[in-house]
């Protein structure tokens, strides 16, 4: 069974700070890919990252970076010098069925920026 | 803007209705898929169809069904409802999403249903 985890329901930062939202998953598959999603408060779910199982390079865009770890299972995404605008709840997603079953999400992180 | 689009963009009906959700996916993308997102149960998918045909099922109602038309648009119908089915219904379309071959699933606005 897939099962992905976001252990930090909200989380609560001052607008320029950098924030870690955690995401840790688990499959049996050697081969499957992890996402990220923004859902605003407008509700919209929004595409930030693709990652497969075989590339685990850091990935940089912007004021995003993710950090993929295949030794803890986690695929946790940084915020860097926040704004208010990323104001929103974040999805990790798995997938392992390579589509054909839907992505698992986590419960997502609603990250809250103050200004 | 996705280019998934979605209607209508709220449905207010009262418990043992039936409604109809209705999805457009991104041109040149063969699969929809149906997800629920509901505050106790999270998101979670329902059905996926590709190029017409059902391709997998997920933790979908036996009042739930969905169909896949030639021109690729989708229809969740939603039956017999009941309170607990209040929640947002999203429609994500991917170019393919094969087994083996995984691709982005682009999502829509979403459908926010109140049954009463």
């Amino acid at each position: 069974a897939q099962k992905v985890t976001q252990a930090q329901t909200e989380i609560s930062v001052v607008e320029k700070e950098d924030v870690t939202l955690d995401c840790v998953y688990e499959t049996r598959d050697t081969t499957y890919y992890l996402f990220w999603y923004k859902q605003p408060p407008s509700g919209e779910l929004v595409f930030l990252i693709r990652r497969n199982s075989f590339d685990e390079q850091n990935e940089i865009s912007g004021r995003y970076s993710w950090n993929f770890q295949k030794s803890t299972s986690s695929f946790n995404f940084t915020i860097t010098a926040s704004q208010v605008v990323d104001s929103a709840v974040y999805f990790c997603a798995l997938d392992s069925g390579g589509g054909a079953d839907g992505l698992t999400f986590g419960k997502g992180t609603h990250l809250i920026i103050q200004p | 803007d996705s280019g998934v689009t979605q209607t209508p963009k709220h449905l207010i009906t009262a418990t043992g209705q039936r409604v109809t959700l209705r999805c457009s996916p991104r041109s040149g993308d063969l699969s929809v898929y149906w997800y629920q997102q509901s505050l106790d149960q999270g998101l979670q998918f329902l059905i996926q169809y590709y190029n017409g045909e059902e391709r997998a099922k997920g933790n979908i109602l036996e009042r739930f069904s969905a169909q896949q038309f030639p021109d690729l648009h989708s229809e969740l119908n939603l039956s017999s409802l009941e309170l607990g089915d209040s929640a947002l219904y999203f429609c994500a379309s991917s170019v393919e999403g094969q087994r083996d071959l995984p691709d982005t699933q682009y999502f829509g606005p979403g459908t926010r249903l109140t049954v009463l």
